[in-house]
């Protein structure tokens, strides 16, 4: 089993409305995850962190659930420009090393 | 406040050729690593500090060397380029402790012919 596992779409989503991806994860150790976005041949942008049970950050949600060790990411209302690809990433214990799914690719249609 | 700096953007090289992938932050993050991007494989860790003169290998380490003589600079040599080699080549950096996301450079993208 892959460290960190994700559905690697494509999601077509209709602008206006709500998608959400899922992550799951082997290490049970770890204690913090990441949501990163990255476009189309640019570097990894960090987007949201998850700790406890989760984290809300305007139309984007994140939620951890450690008792099934997967995390997951909500987009309200979504955008034009919240086309890219979404990684999740998992730190080990003292956050020196990442982790990284290989990406969920996000493309929200007109 | 440049951030992650990576230089060159681009690179051709050829088969046994040698070159130095350079990185530079001006944050004072004590956390550096290397990460190389192939289609359907994510981003994989070649190399990574937790500071000055302390260097360790990530998951994919063969054919690459590092140093990290200051805070600011943590360069990664290709020691004899190999076409497996060609690849997205990205540096990040981070303060310490699990609460901190990285600051990624934007790329090298190198091809090995």
């Amino acid at each position: 089993r892959k460290e960190v596992e994700q559905d690697p779409g494509p999601f077509n989503v209709p602008e206006g409305a709500t998608v959400a991806f899922n992550c799951t994860y082997s290490n049970s150790a770890s204690q913090s995850f990441f949501w990163y976005r990255q476009d189309c041949r640019k570097e990894p942008k960090l987007l949201m962190s998850v700790y406890s049970s989760g984290n809300e950050d305007g139309r984007f949600t994140a939620q951890l659930n450690r008792a099934s060790q997967y995390i997951s990411l909500l987009i309200r209302d979504s955008k034009l420009s919240d086309s890219a690809t979404y990684l999740c990433v998992a730190p080990n214990f003292g956050n020196e090393k990442l982790t990284f799914g290989t990406g969920t690719r996000l493309t929200i249609i007109p | 406040n440049a951030g992650v700096t990576q230089t060159p953007k681009f690179q051709v090289l050829k088969t046994g050729q040698s070159m130095t992938l350079q990185c530079a932050q001006d944050m004072n993050h004590e956390y550096m690593s290397w990460y190389r991007q192939d289609p359907g494989m994510g981003l994989r860790l070649i190399h990574y500090s937790v500071g000055a003169g302390i260097t360790d290998q990530g998951e994919v380490p063969n054919g690459y060397n590092v140093s990290r003589s200051t805070t600011e600079d943590f360069p990664l040599r290709l020691l004899s380029a190999a076409p497996s080699q060609t690849s997205v080549y990205f540096c990040a950096s981070s303060y310490s402790g699990d609460s901190y996301g990285y600051t990624f450079g934007s790329g090298t993208r190198l091809t090995v012919v």
